[in-house]
Protein backbone atom coordinates (compact mmCIF):
# COMPACT_ATOMS: atom_id res chain seq x y z
CA UNK A 1 0.00 0.00 0.00
CA UNK A 2 0.82 3.72 -0.10
CA UNK A 3 1.83 5.40 3.28
CA UNK A 4 3.96 8.52 4.01
CA UNK A 5 6.06 8.99 7.13
CA UNK A 6 7.71 12.17 8.61
CA UNK A 7 9.79 13.32 11.65
CA UNK A 8 7.84 13.77 14.60
CA UNK A 9 7.18 17.28 16.13
CA UNK A 10 7.51 19.44 17.29
CA UNK A 11 10.04 21.17 15.96
CA UNK A 12 11.42 24.32 17.53
CA UNK A 13 13.49 26.80 15.76
CA UNK A 14 14.52 30.72 16.36
CA UNK A 15 13.89 32.77 13.50
CA UNK A 16 16.01 32.77 10.67
CA UNK A 17 17.61 29.43 11.29
CA UNK A 18 17.63 26.55 8.65
CA UNK A 19 14.71 23.87 8.69
CA UNK A 20 14.71 20.55 7.76
CA UNK A 21 11.47 18.30 7.80
CA UNK A 22 11.84 15.12 6.44
CA UNK A 23 9.71 13.05 4.23
CA UNK A 24 9.66 9.57 3.03
CA UNK A 25 6.98 7.57 1.66
CA UNK A 26 6.10 4.07 0.22
CA UNK A 27 3.89 3.92 -3.01
CA UNK A 28 2.54 1.49 -5.48
CA UNK A 29 3.39 3.22 -8.81
CA UNK A 30 4.64 6.67 -9.64
CA UNK A 31 3.63 9.12 -7.05
CA UNK A 32 3.00 12.72 -7.35
CA UNK A 33 4.74 14.47 -3.69
CA UNK A 34 3.17 17.39 -1.91
CA UNK A 35 3.80 19.72 0.87
CA UNK A 36 0.73 21.42 2.84
CA UNK A 37 0.59 23.90 5.53
CA UNK A 38 -1.90 24.10 8.33
CA UNK A 39 -1.94 27.46 10.58
CA UNK A 40 -3.84 27.62 13.93
CA UNK A 41 -7.68 27.31 13.57
CA UNK A 42 -7.43 26.69 9.04
CA UNK A 43 -7.53 24.08 6.79
CA UNK A 44 -4.64 22.64 4.91
CA UNK A 45 -3.25 24.80 1.93
CA UNK A 46 -1.08 23.33 -0.63
CA UNK A 47 2.59 24.72 -0.33
CA UNK A 48 4.37 22.96 -3.22
CA UNK A 49 4.80 19.99 -5.29
CA UNK A 50 6.46 17.58 -7.22
CA UNK A 51 5.08 15.12 -9.83
CA UNK A 52 8.43 13.18 -10.78
CA UNK A 53 11.99 12.46 -10.12
CA UNK A 54 14.28 15.03 -9.60
CA UNK A 55 11.90 18.05 -9.85
CA UNK A 56 12.29 20.51 -7.15
CA UNK A 57 8.85 22.22 -5.46
CA UNK A 58 9.28 25.86 -4.17
CA UNK A 59 6.81 28.29 -2.66
CA UNK A 60 7.46 31.39 -0.23
CA UNK A 61 10.83 30.41 0.07
CA UNK A 62 10.86 27.12 0.69
CA UNK A 63 11.78 23.97 -1.05
CA UNK A 64 11.56 20.09 -2.05
CA UNK A 65 12.98 17.75 -4.38
CA UNK A 66 11.44 14.62 -5.22
CA UNK A 67 14.45 12.00 -4.65
CA UNK A 68 13.27 8.72 -6.41
CA UNK A 69 16.15 6.90 -5.18
CA UNK A 70 15.91 7.65 -1.83
CA UNK A 71 11.66 7.75 -1.90
CA UNK A 72 12.28 10.90 -0.26
CA UNK A 73 10.36 14.44 -0.34
CA UNK A 74 12.57 16.56 2.68
CA UNK A 75 10.99 20.16 3.03
CA UNK A 76 13.70 22.80 3.44
CA UNK A 77 14.10 26.79 4.20
CA UNK A 78 17.15 28.61 4.58
CA UNK A 79 15.65 30.95 6.91
CA UNK A 80 12.20 30.27 9.08
CA UNK A 81 10.15 33.24 9.99
CA UNK A 82 7.88 33.62 12.95
CA UNK A 83 5.44 33.34 10.27
CA UNK A 84 6.11 30.15 9.40
CA UNK A 85 4.66 28.62 12.50
CA UNK A 86 2.34 25.99 11.41
CA UNK A 87 2.05 22.22 10.95
CA UNK A 88 3.43 20.70 7.67
CA UNK A 89 2.28 17.92 6.11
CA UNK A 90 3.76 15.27 3.59
CA UNK A 91 1.33 13.72 1.07
CA UNK A 92 1.43 11.58 -1.85
CA UNK A 93 -0.92 10.59 -4.88
CA UNK A 94 -0.72 8.26 -7.03
CA UNK A 95 -1.93 8.35 -10.57
CA UNK A 96 -5.44 6.87 -11.88
CA UNK A 97 -6.24 6.44 -8.23
CA UNK A 98 -10.08 6.67 -8.30
CA UNK A 99 -11.50 10.02 -6.33
CA UNK A 100 -7.44 11.20 -7.10
CA UNK A 101 -6.86 10.52 -3.02
CA UNK A 102 -3.95 11.91 -1.47
CA UNK A 103 -1.71 9.98 1.53
CA UNK A 104 -0.60 12.26 4.38
CA UNK A 105 2.13 11.76 6.58
CA UNK A 106 1.55 12.43 10.38
CA UNK A 107 1.99 16.02 10.46
CA UNK A 108 5.12 18.20 11.80
CA UNK A 109 4.49 20.79 14.11
CA UNK A 110 7.09 23.63 13.59
CA UNK A 111 7.28 26.40 16.25
CA UNK A 112 9.60 29.46 15.46
CA UNK A 113 10.28 31.59 18.09
CA UNK A 114 11.95 35.38 17.95
CA UNK B 1 -16.21 32.90 -3.54
CA UNK B 2 -16.49 31.63 -0.24
CA UNK B 3 -14.35 28.44 -1.04
CA UNK B 4 -15.29 25.50 1.03
CA UNK B 5 -17.18 25.87 4.49
CA UNK B 6 -18.33 23.69 7.42
CA UNK B 7 -21.26 23.84 9.57
CA UNK B 8 -20.82 23.76 12.37
CA UNK B 9 -17.27 24.79 13.64
CA UNK B 10 -17.47 23.08 16.91
CA UNK B 11 -19.56 20.47 18.74
CA UNK B 12 -20.05 18.75 21.71
CA UNK B 13 -22.21 15.72 21.55
CA UNK B 14 -23.49 12.17 24.11
CA UNK B 15 -22.14 8.62 23.56
CA UNK B 16 -25.20 7.44 21.39
CA UNK B 17 -26.25 10.76 20.17
CA UNK B 18 -26.62 11.24 16.21
CA UNK B 19 -25.38 14.24 13.99
CA UNK B 20 -24.51 15.81 10.38
CA UNK B 21 -21.59 17.62 9.35
CA UNK B 22 -22.36 20.27 6.22
CA UNK B 23 -19.93 20.94 3.68
CA UNK B 24 -20.59 23.11 1.31
CA UNK B 25 -18.69 24.44 -2.11
CA UNK B 26 -19.25 27.21 -4.46
CA UNK B 27 -16.20 26.42 -6.95
CA UNK B 28 -18.40 23.98 -8.81
CA UNK B 29 -16.08 21.36 -7.96
CA UNK B 30 -16.80 17.46 -8.94
CA UNK B 31 -15.05 15.81 -6.10
CA UNK B 32 -15.32 15.99 -2.49
CA UNK B 33 -13.90 14.52 0.72
CA UNK B 34 -14.47 14.08 4.06
CA UNK B 35 -11.15 13.34 6.69
CA UNK B 36 -10.44 13.50 10.09
CA UNK B 37 -7.65 14.49 11.73
CA UNK B 38 -6.15 13.04 15.11
CA UNK B 39 -2.40 13.40 16.70
CA UNK B 40 0.21 12.23 15.23
CA UNK B 41 -1.91 10.28 12.49
CA UNK B 42 -2.37 12.72 9.60
CA UNK B 43 -5.70 13.34 7.78
CA UNK B 44 -7.60 10.15 6.88
CA UNK B 45 -9.98 10.07 4.28
CA UNK B 46 -13.23 8.60 5.77
CA UNK B 47 -15.40 8.92 2.24
CA UNK B 48 -15.27 10.65 -0.93
CA UNK B 49 -17.40 11.54 -3.70
CA UNK B 50 -16.86 11.76 -7.25
CA UNK B 51 -20.25 13.53 -8.24
CA UNK B 52 -23.04 14.33 -7.87
CA UNK B 53 -24.95 11.21 -6.23
CA UNK B 54 -21.97 8.87 -5.55
CA UNK B 55 -20.21 8.09 -2.89
CA UNK B 56 -16.89 5.66 -1.66
CA UNK B 57 -15.62 4.44 1.07
CA UNK B 58 -12.15 5.78 2.13
CA UNK B 59 -9.49 4.46 4.88
CA UNK B 60 -11.64 4.90 7.77
CA UNK B 61 -15.47 4.85 7.06
CA UNK B 62 -16.98 2.74 9.78
CA UNK B 63 -19.41 4.50 11.75
CA UNK B 64 -20.09 7.36 9.72
CA UNK B 65 -22.23 7.38 6.50
CA UNK B 66 -22.47 10.63 3.78
CA UNK B 67 -24.54 11.77 1.20
CA UNK B 68 -24.30 13.96 -2.22
CA UNK B 69 -27.72 14.37 -3.36
CA UNK B 70 -26.10 18.34 -4.32
CA UNK B 71 -22.95 18.92 -6.14
CA UNK B 72 -22.30 22.02 -4.07
CA UNK B 73 -22.88 20.00 -0.46
CA UNK B 74 -21.25 16.68 0.88
CA UNK B 75 -22.86 15.77 4.41
CA UNK B 76 -21.58 13.60 7.00
CA UNK B 77 -23.23 11.39 9.00
CA UNK B 78 -22.69 9.70 12.70
CA UNK B 79 -25.73 7.90 13.41
CA UNK B 80 -24.51 6.53 16.86
CA UNK B 81 -21.40 9.01 18.24
CA UNK B 82 -18.82 7.37 20.27
CA UNK B 83 -15.87 8.55 22.07
CA UNK B 84 -13.34 6.98 19.45
CA UNK B 85 -15.23 9.88 17.17
CA UNK B 86 -13.75 12.48 18.76
CA UNK B 87 -11.60 14.85 16.04
CA UNK B 88 -11.33 17.16 14.10
CA UNK B 89 -12.99 16.93 10.60
CA UNK B 90 -12.29 18.41 7.31
CA UNK B 91 -13.86 19.09 3.78
CA UNK B 92 -12.23 19.47 0.85
CA UNK B 93 -13.10 19.68 -2.77
CA UNK B 94 -11.26 19.67 -5.88
CA UNK B 95 -11.78 19.00 -9.82
CA UNK B 96 -11.42 15.89 -11.24
CA UNK B 97 -8.17 16.78 -13.76
CA UNK B 98 -5.72 18.38 -11.61
CA UNK B 99 -2.87 19.97 -13.61
CA UNK B 100 -0.90 23.29 -12.99
CA UNK B 101 -3.17 25.90 -10.43
CA UNK B 102 -5.94 23.17 -9.79
CA UNK B 103 -3.32 20.71 -8.56
CA UNK B 104 -4.75 20.59 -5.14
CA UNK B 105 -7.53 20.07 -3.10
CA UNK B 106 -9.20 23.25 -1.24
CA UNK B 107 -10.32 22.50 2.08
CA UNK B 108 -12.43 23.86 4.78
CA UNK B 109 -11.53 25.40 8.16
CA UNK B 110 -12.63 22.14 9.73
CA UNK B 111 -14.95 20.96 12.72
CA UNK B 112 -14.15 20.00 15.88
CA UNK B 113 -16.07 17.12 17.47
CA UNK B 114 -16.07 16.12 21.41
CA UNK B 115 -17.68 13.07 21.92
CA UNK B 116 -17.96 12.36 25.78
Amino acid sequence: GNSVTQMEGPVTLSEEAFLTINCTYTATGYPSLFWYVQYPGEGLQLLLKATKADDKGSNKGFEATYRKETTSFHLEKGSVQVSDSAVYFCALRVENNAGNMLTFGGGTRLMVKP
Amino acid sequence: NAGVTQTPKFRVLKTGQSMTLLCAQDMNHEYMYWYRQDPGMGLRLIHYSVGEGTTAKGEVPDGYNVSRLKKQNFLLGLESAAPSQTSVYFCASRTPFPTGARETQYFGPGTRLLVL
